[in-house]
């Protein structure tokens, strides 16, 4: 019963290096999310993707990019780190869009770029 | 005026005593509410949808009121492990089609002996 998993759990990276973010799913859903999590910014919503095959932006994409590889992974990159991307990641699914059904959360990635 | 808001507080309550938070919305058209609970430093989980007609599991009741787009979350009872931080979340209008979570920023409820 994994749920969301998501790796690193920690990394720590220098300004301009580059790194990508990944998160599995094994409960079949369709839908996928990538959210930062900022002191006193709450969630914020990087991308998502609604199906296998469909990526969108959130509330913050600028400096990354998404890969929804299939229907289990979704991938969040990072081609250039910046400091003001120093954050925690949660990648997090549901059955769908479209319906109401809640998320699920990975653990989280604790990421500081210097 | 953001989407989902909510006091951040913290509330800071003995044990035993019954606490409230609300969360209002801005979209009318939104469809699905949910609260979540987080423990500092790790991932939101769900601690329950909030249906129409309003719904309790528990010590924890939540309500919806669509006139005045607010949801609420009461607290019954309360215990020190109920410490965290409280999340509101709305699935708004159809974006495409979609209706994509957006989070309240968080209520903090401390528990004191």
């Amino acid at each position: 019963n994994a749920g969301v998993t998501q790796t690193p759990k920690f990394q720590v990276l220098k300004t301009g290096q580059s790194m990508t973010l990944q998160c599995a799913q094994d409960m079949n859903h369709n839908s996928m999310y990538w959210y930062r999590q900022d002191p006193g910014m709450g969630l914020r919503l990087i991308y998502y993707s609604a199906s296998e095959g469909t990526t969108d932006k959130g509330e913050v994409p600028n400096g990354y990019n998404v890969s929804r590889l299939n229907k289990r992974e979704f991938s969040l990159r990072l081609e250039s780190a910046a400091p003001s991307q120093t954050s925690v990641y949660f990648c997090a699914s549901s059955r769908g869009t479209a319906d109401r059904s809640p998320l699920h959360f990975g653990n989280g990635t604790r990421l500081t770029v210097t | 005026r953001k989407e989902v808001e909510q006091d951040p507080g913290p509330f800071n309550v003995p044990e035993g005593a019954t606490v409230a938070f609300n969360c209002t919305y801005s979209n009318s058209a939104s469809q699905s509410f949910f609260w979540y609970r987080q423990d500092c430093r790790k991932e939101p989980k769900l601690l329950m949808s909030v249906y129409s007609s309003g719904n309790e599991d528990g010590r924890f009741t939540a309500q919806l009121n669509r006139a005045s787009q607010y949801i609420s979350l009461l607290i019954r009872d309360s215990k020190l492990s109920d410490s965290a931080t409280y999340l509101c979340v709305v699935n708004g209008g159809p974006s495409g089609g979609s209706y994509i979570p957006t989070f309240g920023r968080g209520t903090s409820l401390i528990v004191h002996p």
